[in-house]
């Protein structure tokens, strides 16, 4: 079984509507995060959390939130998605900060 | 910004060939370097750590130069399945987060 999961692993939705992508791990870290990878920029960090009462925006958080529900859960959602959300979204866990484990990523499409 | 700079390639190498390529980093501040590995439509996966003594791996051998502020990547005798985009991070010491590069792309032809 995977250490990271990630649902769901595509989704198609059309602008204004507000979508919940999530994140689950058995890795028992405390450190989760969440990035969006677009082809020519890079992966870029969107949100992340240090435990289940720790949130702290990252470079391109504006238009999303976050939400740890349990060490184990880190969810990401799209109040209002736009079409330049459009990208893979990757959840990764770490225990120390240093090597990062990511999910096998969530495609969304917003037409 | 902090950023991290990597030639995109891609690199067309012939298989058993010896490849190598670097990256930049503007934040002298940056303690801790990695090379990741991502396949096509896959999540990426740690390579290796980079230290400052440098450090070897099987065929991958990494550097860092602190003063020039730059990373490589050195991988002997190619294989097929090294085709992949190789990503260069960068951590600051203290902080969360990686500052990831853009990638280089890397094909091995038979």
């Amino acid at each position: 079984d995977a250490d990271v999961t990630q649902t769901p692993r595509n989704r198609i939705t059309k602008t204004g509507k507000r979508i919940m992508l999530e994140c689950s791990q058995t890795k028992g870290h405390d450190r989760m995060y969440w990035y969006r990878q677009d082809p020519g920029l890079g992966l870029r960090l969107i949100y992340y959390s240090f435990d289940v009462k720790d949130i702290n925006k990252g470079e391109i958080s504006d238009g999303y939130s976050v939400s740890r529900q349990a060490q184990a859960k880190f969810s990401l959602s799209l109040e209002s998605a736009i079409p330049n959300q459009t990208a893979l979204y990757f959840c990764a866990t770490s225990a120390s900060g240093e090597t990062q484990y990511f999910g096998p990523g969530t495609r969304l499409l917003v037409l | 910004r902090k950023e991290v700079e990597q030639d995109p390639g891609p690199f067309n190498v012939p298989e058993g060939a010896t490849v190598a390529f670097n990256c930049t980093y503007s934040n002298s501040a940056s303690q801790s370097f990695f090379w990741y590995r991502q396949d096509c439509r896959k999540e990426p996966k740690l390579l290796m750590s980079v230290y400052s003594s440098g450090n070897e791996d099987g065929r991958f051998t990494a550097q860092l130069n602190r003063a020039s502020q730059y990373i490589s990547l050195l991988i002997r005798d190619s294989k097929l399945s090294d085709s992949a985009t190789y990503l260069c991070v960068a951590r600051e010491g203290g902080a969360d987060g990686l500052t990831f590069g853009k990638g280089t792309h890397l094909i091995i032809q038979p």
